[in-house]
């Protein structure tokens, strides 16, 4: 199985902060790479996919990007409705692999 | 518009079977695949498992075993029933939808709202 690796696992950052979170992936992955919301009580959000496709009706404040196996999410300016759980998912082969997921919190 | 909706018990006993439905509206069962993905309480997502359009599945190796995917087109559900239930099978299951067309465009853009499920005697 393809092993997606996330980090941090948890950060805190103020408002308007510019914010990473990473995957690596243990295997090319391509671009099936995607990233996903979840607030809580909440079913997931798709917010990019394909590495770097922002996804319908996402703020353009997120971004995706990829650096060989190192895959990215970033807000470039931090507003408090960003407080979530944050997920990769690689889904170039089955079964398809979540990363442990980056709790966001607003300092 | 599109709709996925998961029902199914909130509680099963340990050792019983889990049996959920999805049920879709605003697209069509033979147009899209339909995944199935769970999250214990305060834990990560884990895919579980697939039904293709052409009516072909696919299951996580570590649940193959004991789980089990079909549908029903004509009613526009697809089941999941998954045997041998313990407690750390607790956990919310969610439907979601990936399109035949558009590559990774088409992945995971609509979820249903989920159901919890509590395993305990």
């Amino acid at each position: 199985d393809i092993q997606m690796t996330q980090s941090p696992s948890s950060m805190s950052a103020s408002l308007g902060d510019r914010v990473t979170i990473t995957c690596r992936a243990s295997q090319d992955i391509g671009n099936y790479l995607s990233w996903f919301q979840q607030k809580p009580g909440k079913s997931p959000r798709r917010m990019i996919y394909g590495a770097t496709n922002l996804a319908a009706g996402v703020p353009s404040r997120f971004s995706g990007s990829r650096s060989g196996s190192d895959y990215s999410l970033t807000i470039s300016s931090l507003e408090s409705e960003d407080m979530a759980i944050y997920y990769c998912l690689q889904s170039i082969q089955y079964p398809f692999t979540f990363g442990s997921g980056t709790k966001l919190e607003i300092k | 518009q599109v709709q996925l909706k998961e029902s199914g018990p909130g509680l099963v006993q340990p050792s019983q079977t889990l049996s959920l439905t999805c049920t879709v509206s605003g697209f069509s069962l033979t147009s899209y695949n339909v995944h199935w993905v769970r999250q214990p309480p305060g834990k990560g997502l884990e895919w579980m498992g697939r039904m293709r359009y052409n009516g072909d599945t696919s299951y996580n190796s570590a649940l193959k075993s004991r789980l089990s995917i079909s549908r029903d087109t004509s009613k526009n559900q697809v089941f999941l029933k998954m045997n041998s239930l313990q407690t750390d099978d607790t956990g919310t299951y969610y439907c979601t939808r990936e399109g035949i067309y558009g590559g990774y465009s088409a992945l995971f853009d609509y979820w249903g709202q989920g159901v919890m499920v509590t395993v305990s005697s």
